[in-house]
């Protein structure tokens, strides 16, 4: 079946500093993925939806210029967490869905637990 | 987007069906039931979806009420790696995103 590859797992980082996160499609391309945030016994909560080539698209709240989003192809997107602090520590989960098939489900990675130390 | 309730959390015993059920009495027509699970510190992963019909794959059956205003997901025999959250969304493809509710965490006993 289709595959998301996250990378990486885990990363742990220190105050201030900057965090990039991976996310491919491998076997699909995708024009549109997801970017979620999970804490400890809470759904999933959708910051912004990616768009290969052009500007992401974040949901209210979540601050654009703090999580950067790239989409450079169509198959990788990129969230950058900025001057990272301990609250920004989570689970970072992307999606995406195959651009060629309409109604189709959605496939995600394997999440990042980023912790800011 | 539509919203789903389903029950916070579930009980089954291992190698028993489990029904989890999921009420959407705002669906619209063009709005797909799709349900994904999570299990722990993983991302979700797609279990079923349908549209009107019962729908059947190797992880499950999804069951969707004649007038779509509710559906359930059966787990013909539970085990105990179906421990998860399990999630109800519905997905159209004018709505781009998947909005994720509290879900259903199931909890399966030996």
């Amino acid at each position: 079946g289709a595959v998301v590859s996250q990378h990486p797992s885990w990363v742990i980082c220190k105050s201030g500093t900057s965090v990039k996160i991976e996310c491919r499609s491998l076997d699909f391309q995708a024009t549109t993925m997801f970017w979620y945030r999970q804490f400890p016994k809470q759904s999933l909560m959708l910051m912004a939806t990616s768009n290969e080539g052009s500007k992401a698209t974040y949901e209210q709240g979540v601050e654009k210029d703090k999580f950067l989003i790239n989409h450079a192809s169509l198959t990788l997107s990129t969230l950058t967490v900025t001057s990272a602090h301990p609250e920004d520590s989570s689970f970072y989960i992307c999606s995406a869905r195959d651009s060629s098939r309409t109604l189709t489900e959605a496939f995600f990675g394997q999440g990042t637990r980023l912790t800011v130390v | 987007d539509a919203k789903t309730t389903q029950p916070n959390s579930m009980e089954s015993n291992e190698e028993e069906p489990v029904h989890l059920p999921c009420n959407h009495s705002t669906i619209s027509g063009t709005d797909y039931i799709h349900w994904y699970r999570q299990l722990p510190s993983q991302g979700p992963e797609y279990v079923i979806h349908g549209l009107t019909s019962n729908v059947n794959n190797r992880m499950a059956s999804l069951a969707i009420a004649e007038d779509r205003k509710s559906s359930t997901l059966i787990l013909h025999r539970a085990t105990l790696r179906d421990a998860a959250v399990y999630y109800c969304i519905l997905f159209n493809n004018y709505g781009q995103n998947f909005v994720f509710g509290p879900g259903t965490r199931l909890s399966v006993l030996p």
